[in-house]
């Protein structure tokens, strides 16, 4: 039974770029969320997917935005990127309002 | 901001001995969890409390809630070097998202 798979594990970008990351979720669950964790932080809440909309979102600017689609996979897209934005960024998946996250390991985003 | 406050930021232990690690939280939850997180990868599901609860236990780990102080501990008893992690708390405030501490950075030596 396949986990938490998030792609690419690492990458690279620079100051105004777009970056899009990927997220399938744990197989059977169809809720998934996005979380932002700065170096020496814990994550912070990006949004969360269900059915296709985004039903909850955190204290992040339109620059970021996400999609879900009809097999429950997940993209996070980031615009005009900005230093501030290097982090690790990690996907969690559950069954609708589970209390249980189960979380991917995560892409390293740096921008230089 | 963080919701939750873990003390201490960092814990070096000798390997047997128990390791403690409190969270402190601002507003009412559902439940309160905890998480392990090796070098700077995935977070790994420990324990789920909830608010009606007021101790839990799992293998080495137990914890306490306290929801008059709006406070947990999570212990590590006979610690292990495979427990060397940071553990974050994370609260459910039935608002479909977890809200992470800064975490407790957790060495346990040989």
């Amino acid at each position: 039974d396949a986990g938490v798979t998030q792609s690419p594990t690492h990458l690279i970008k620079t100051r105004g770029q777009q970056v899009t990351l990927r997220c399938s979720p744990k197989s059977g669950h169809d809720t998934v969320s996005w979380y932002q964790q700065a170096l020496g932080q814990g994550p912070q809440f990006i949004f969360q997917y269900y059915e296709e909309e985004e039903r909850q979102r955190g204290n992040f600017p339109d620059r970021f935005s996400g999609h879900q689609f009809p097999n429950y996979s997940s993209e996070l897209n980031v615009n005009a990127l900005l230093l501030g934005d290097s982090a690790l960024y990690l996907c969690a998946s559950s069954l609708d309002a589970a209390e249980t996250q189960y979380f991917g390991p995560g892409t390293r985003l740096l921008v230089l | 901001s963080q919701q939750g406050e873990e003390d201490p930021q960092a814990l070096s232990i000798q390997e047997g001995e128990n390791a403690t690690m409190n969270c402190s939280y601002k507003t009412s939850i559902n439940n309160l969890q905890w998480y392990r997180q090796n070098s700077g990868r995935g977070l790994v599901h420990l324990i789920l409390i909830r608010s009606n609860e007021r101790e839990k236990h799992s293998g080495r780990l137990r914890v306490t809630l306290d929801t008059s102080k709006k406070s947990s501990s999570l212990l590590i008893t006979a610690s292990r070097a495979a427990d060397t992690a940071s553990y974050f708390c994370a609260t459910d405030a039935n608002d479909y998202k977890l809200s992470f501490g800064a975490g407790t950075t957790v060495t346990v030596r040989a």
